[in-house]
């Protein structure tokens, strides 16, 4: 079955701490993935995307994300959190078409 | 500017009349798709559509209806709303299967 899983509900850093977020999926092919925020009360963006290639990907607001094959993983990460990181993030899975897969997310709370 | 537009952005109603989110996207996609957001489920696609009069279903689509007549238009139909279809909803498009999807600013329905 095709599924995405975010096991972290809520997690709360200090600003300036790094950050991982962890994100797992069952596919049987290779997939697309994705990684968005969402600011209370707006839309999702876009943070970053993987296809193909280069394992780790940068994206946008100084986040990253590794695609392990082997672990079905595709964990986002950030060096440094800034206040206005705090929201909610999403991990997706585009699986043919425009089928895609959400996990149920990860709130991120920021302390000053 | 490339946008995805929803309307209306709030709606409260009553339930088993008729109701109808309209969804337009600038950007010439092929792909649109419908979810619905709750908390802790995160988003679950609804219905997608592939290309005009191509539609598909998601993951929950009971309970709605969608329709493809033009490329940039793509409405979500609720026939005979219930109150477990109280929710916010998102209209998603993308320019192909490995593209990533744009976003509207979704629309929060409450059917009483």
């Amino acid at each position: 079955a095709q599924s995405v899983t975010q096991p972290d509900i809520h997690i709360t850093v200090s600003e300036g701490a790094s950050l991982e977020l962890r994100c797992n999926y069952s596919y049987g092919a290779t997939p697309y993935l994705f990684w968005y925020v969402q600011s209370p009360g707006q839309g999702l963006q876009l943070l970053l995307k993987y296809f193909s290639g280069d394992t780790l990907v940068q994206g946008i607001k100084g986040f990253e994300a590794e695609f392990k094959r082997s672990q079905s993983s595709f964990n986002l990460r950030k060096p440094s959190v800034h206040w206005s990181d705090a929201a909610e993030y999403f991990c997706a899975l585009k699986t043919s078409y425009d089928k895609v897969i959400f996990g149920p997310g990860t709130s991120l709370s920021v302390i000053p | 500017e490339a946008q995805v537009t929803q309307n209306p952005r709030y709606l409260i109603t009553v339930t088993g009349k008729k109701l109808t989110v309209t969804c337009s996207q600038n950007m010439n996609h092929e792909y649109m798709s419908w979810y619905r957001q709750d908390p802790g489920l995160g988003l679950r696609q609804i219905y997608y559509s592939m290309n005009v009069e191509v539609t598909d279903k998601g993951d929950v689509p009971e309970g709605y209806k969608v329709s493809r007549k033009e490329k940039r238009n793509f409405p979500l139909i609720l026939e005979s709303p219930s109150p477990n279809q109280t929710s916010l909803y998102f209209c998603a498009s993308s320019g192909g299967p490995n593209q990533p999807q744009h976003f509207g600013d979704g629309t929060r329905l409450s059917i009483l």
